[in-house]
């Protein structure tokens, strides 16, 4: 089945305590993007990447890394937690041969920093 | 710089009336538009999308929006709610490439 999987699904962590959201696709897709969704602002795109090796930054960049050394994988990097980055996060995939680049999501991962 | 209103956060509707979801954008070039439909403790799903050519567009489980380029609008609609539409739905643009950019969301409760 063609899915994009993330784990954890929940995680409850302290500030500072580094920790990584796993990000999973099996479509062979060269684009993915993590987006954090937070009530009353929708989805924001955090980084995004069109190849491996290729990450750039979305819209609210700051506390995050990333990195894409395999094509199918992504993973979202916290390295000091903060309670303002307590929020549902995805992560969404698709393929660049031409527009309208469809993105698939998956089901999402909800972090509590406490 | 493209974004996305959607007017109403929350919309209420009884089983089998009319769903209408608000949207404008606001987009430098023409732009590709989307609707997505998240139900609890899912992912997002594409329910239809807007490119080129027709501007009504038929997306899954009965809904479609309209293109209205003088407007600025991508109206969803429904003829008739199902309790299983409740949900929270997002429509986003995208001027190029893959960036997407949502609106800020309407949750709709279906009332029997």
């Amino acid at each position: 089945e063609a899915q994009v999987t993330q784990n954890p699904r929940y995680l409850i962590t302290v500030t500072g305590k580094k920790l990584t959201v796993t990000c999973s696709q099996n479509m062979n897709h060269e684009y993915m993007s993590w987006y954090r969704q937070d009530p009353g602002l929708g989805l924001r795109q955090i980084y995004y990447s069109m190849n491996v090796e290729v990450t750039d930054k979305g819209d609210v960049p700051e506390g995050y890394k990333v990195s894409r050394k395999e094509k199918r994988n992504f993973p979202l990097i916290l390295e000091s937690p903060s309670p303002n980055q307590t929020s549902l996060y995805f992560c969404a995939s698709s393929l660049l041969i031409a527009p309208p680049y469809e993105q698939y999501f998956g089901p999402g991962t909800r972090l509590t920093v406490t | 710089a493209q974004s996305v209103t959607q007017l109403g956060s929350h919309v209420s509707v009884s089983e089998g009336a009319l769903v209408l979801l608000r949207c404008n954008y606001s987009s430098s070039v023409p732009p590709y538009l989307f609707w997505y439909v998240q139900y609890p403790n899912q992912g997002l799903q594409l329910l239809l999308k807007y490119t080129t050519g027709a501007t009504l567009v038929k997306g899954i489980n009965g809904f479609e929006a309209e293109f209205k380029k003088s407007e600025t609008s991508f109206h969803l609609t429904k003829p008739s709610a199902h309790m299983s539409d409740a949900a929270e739905y997002f429509c986003a643009v995208s001027e190029w490439a893959q960036k997407l950019v949502f609106g800020q969301g309407t949750r709709l409760t279906i009332n029997p």
